[in-house]
């Protein structure tokens, strides 16, 4: 069947530091990924995204990486700062249908300031 | 910029009690969801509803649970005889394409 987790559940970084966010998927159909950040009291905010077809993809501060031999994604935030601090969650779209996405069950970032 | 609505944002009713919840998705899009959140774990996939009809849902929505998108801007959600258990934030969500889905900020729903 389909899924999608998370390796690590929490996340503590100091503010202008680094962060890595994994995630693992293990539906070889998923073709579609997205990252999406929920801070407290919110919905689901887009990230990022990234196809099945390409293995690395930058934003403002954010890169996702995609390595499709070994169902893994992963969000990397540079810098982090206190804005960054939510729960992050990585979502999978199955090729044959657009019409589910399917969410990981996150992970909580906290920058210390 | 457009973004999805929801309303209202917190409803407490009674354990048996029907409750519908409101979205307005963002207008140019064609697909619309519903999405579950019992506290502290993950988003859930209820519902997908496209063309005027459900075009997927999940084990989560059984006969308790129906959709309509009545007049070509509101999409519903409805739950009827209410459970302890269906207490979660509710998002709804929309999408234009084959790309990201854009999520409202939720409805509390809390059953007594």
């Amino acid at each position: 069947g389909e899924s999608v987790g998370l390796h690590l559940p929490t996340l503590s970084v100091q503010e202008g530091d680094n962060s890595i966010i994994n995630c693992a998927y293990s539906n070889s159909a998923s073709d579609y990924f997205i990252w999406y950040k929920q801070e407290s009291g919110k919905g689901p905010q887009f990230i990022i995204d990234i196809r099945s077809n390409m293995d690395k993809r930058q934003g403002q501060r954010v890169t996702v990486l995609l390595n499709k031999t070994v169902k893994h994604l992963s969000l990397q935030i540079a810098a982090t700062q206190p804005g960054d601090s939510a729960v992050y969650f990585c979502a999978e779209n199955i090729r044959t249908s657009y019409d589910k996405v399917i969410f990981g069950p996150g992970t909580s970032l906290s920058v210390i300031p | 910029e457009p973004e999805v609505t929801q309303t209202p944002s917190h409803q407490v009713t009674q354990m048996g009690q029907e409750v519908i919840l409101h979205c307005v998705p963002i207008s140019n899009h064609l697909y619309f969801y519903w999405y579950r959140q019992i506290l502290g774990q993950k988003v859930e996939f209820l519902v997908s509803f496209y063309n005027n009809e459900i075009s997927e849902k999940s084990e989560i929505f059984d006969d308790q649970f129906s959709v309509e998108r009545p007049d070509g801007s509101n999409f519903t959600l409805k739950i009827r005889s209410t459970k302890l258990e269906d207490s979660a934030m509710y998002f709804c969500a929309s999408r234009r394409d084959s790309k990201e889905a854009f999520f409202g900020q939720g409805t509390r729903l809390t059953v007594v």
